[in-house]
């Protein structure tokens, strides 16, 4: 089960609108709406800021936004922040009835 | 307040057995999945595997089934994950987590495996 392919970084200045991609196959993104996405700032734990797809749990900023076509899913961050610099996970159920983690990615703005 | 609060750091040797916690408080223990997720130093997040207090049921990533247990006693709300014969590898921060696509973290647990 090989995990879901990241970029490994992505870069913006403030204001600007970033996506990150989350690419896996027809065995786990492609076929389950069931996607989550995580930031993780340094020496800190993961917050879920996407699940479902596209939803966001209360107080996560609508900047935030998910998507998926296919067998890849997305994050886009609309307005970029300093707050923002973070590593960004994505995760998806398979169809062997576990999870898998995408690679990272790291977020940096400029 | 929701929260899981993890064991402290440990310090082994290869080929020891381990087992770390993670109690959960402020919610009905029983009725969330809760699962463990490794980060070996600098690196991803890895799903390892998770359980259902409430019956039991139990799914592990391929990458580590046979390798560890998870288990539960729901008398005190703890999840625990074990290990019978640790490997230097097995060095990483380990995360318990609710959920299936986990909302309520803990603060991960530091162990550390020496050869």
């Amino acid at each position: 089960q090989s995990a879901l392919t990241q970029p490994p970084s992505v870069s913006g200045s403030p204001g600007q609108s970033v996506t990150v991609s989350c690419t896996g196959t027809s065995s786990d993104v492609g076929s389950f709406n069931r996607v989550s996405w995580y930031q993780q700032p340094p020496g800190a734990a993961p917050k879920r800021i996407i699940y479902g797809v596209r939803d966001r749990p209360s107080g996560v900023p609508d900047r935030f936004s998910g998507s998926k076509s296919g067998n890849t899913a997305s994050l886009t961050i609309s307005g970029l922040q300093p707050e923002d610099e973070a590593d960004y996970y994505c995760c998806s159920y398979t169809n062997t009835f576990t999870y898998v983690f995408g690679t990272g990615t790291k977020v940096t703005v400029l | 307040e929701e929260q899981l609060v993890q064991s402290g750091a440990e310090v082994k040797k290869s080929g020891e057995s381990l087992k770390i916690s993670c109690k959960g408080s402020g919610y009905n223990f029983a009725k969330y999945w809760i699962g463990w997720v490794r980060q070996r130093p600098d690196k991803g997040l890895e799903w390892m595997a998770i359980i259902y207090p409430a019956d039991s049921d139990t799914r592990y990533s391929p990458s580590f089934q046979g390798r560890v247990t998870i288990s539960v006693d729901n008398s005190i709300s703890t999840a625990y994950l074990r290990w019978s014969s640790l490997r230097a590898s097995d060095s990483a921060l380990y995360y318990c987590a609710r959920g299936l696509l986990p909302d309520l973290w803990g603060l991960g647990t530091l162990v550390t495996v020496s050869p």
